[in-house]
């Protein structure tokens, strides 16, 4: 079963507007991540945030953290049309040989120019 | 920077054929994974390597199998490819220590006819 789940399953937007992604997920965890894969490729990792952590930015990504509420979510400020992309949060699950990520659907973002 | 590499982007195959998807990452990691990716169901982890010749079922390990025989390369099998195993391959690798990050490759999507 997925521990995160993205909430819009799609998003559509215009260029220059805030693009806002949800997740929730089911367990405690350690860290949490995003990710972004442009289509058909690979996933790329974006930002940790830390269970500590309340908020993190990296240039025009902000992510929050509510432990409490188990959700996290990923703002873009600004958006581009090279920002159209699926988004994955992942959390940590910790296996006998190590911690593994989980990952949710996805939420697709499409930009429009 | 890190790089993961997968031998095929795109790859049909017929019902019952073996089937090996080949992974290479060029940063020492200790640790590979493989995923498949299918609409609406996000990513899922197939087997996971913690080290060389070692190896851990992950969530759907049913019908792979893996190799690990160098640290650098994972090796996903499968040992009679079915029409259900048509999907999108990921192959990920991530350090030792207390890193969480795991660094993809570009994907391989396979089809099964």
């Amino acid at each position: 079963s997925q521990q995160g789940e993205e909430d819009p399953q799609a998003l559509s937007i215009q260029e220059g507007e805030n693009a806002t992604m949800n997740c929730s997920y089911k367990t405690s965890i350690n860290n949490l991540q995003w990710y972004r894969q442009n289509s058909g490729r690979g996933l790329v990792h974006l930002i940790l945030i830390r269970s500590n952590e309340r908020e993190k930015h990296s240039g025009r990504l902000r992510v929050t953290l509510d432990t409490s509420k188990k959700s996290s979510s990923l703002l873009i400020t600004a958006s581009r049309a090279a920002d159209t992309a699926s988004y994955f949060c992942a959390t940590v699950r910790s296996y006998n040989a190590g911690n593994m990520l989980t990952f949710g659907g996805g939420t697709r973002l499409m930009v429009k120019p | 920077d890190v790089k993961v590499t997968q031998s095929s982007r795109y790859l049909v195959k017929r019902t019952g054929e073996k089937v090996f998807l080949e992974c290479v990452q060029d940063m020492d990691h200790e640790n590979m994974f493989w995923y498949r990716q299918d609409p609406g169901l996000g990513l899922r982890l197939i087997y996971f390597s913690y080290d060389v010749k070692m190896k851990e079922k992950g969530d759907i390990p049913e019908g792979y199998s893996v190799s690990r025989e160098k640290k650098e390369r994972f090796s996903l099998i499968l040992e009679s490819a079915s029409t259900n195993q048509t999907s999108m391959y990921l192959c990920a690798s991530r350090g030792g220590g207390r890193s969480d990050t795991q660094y993809f490759g570009p994907g391989t999507r396979l089809t099964v006819l």
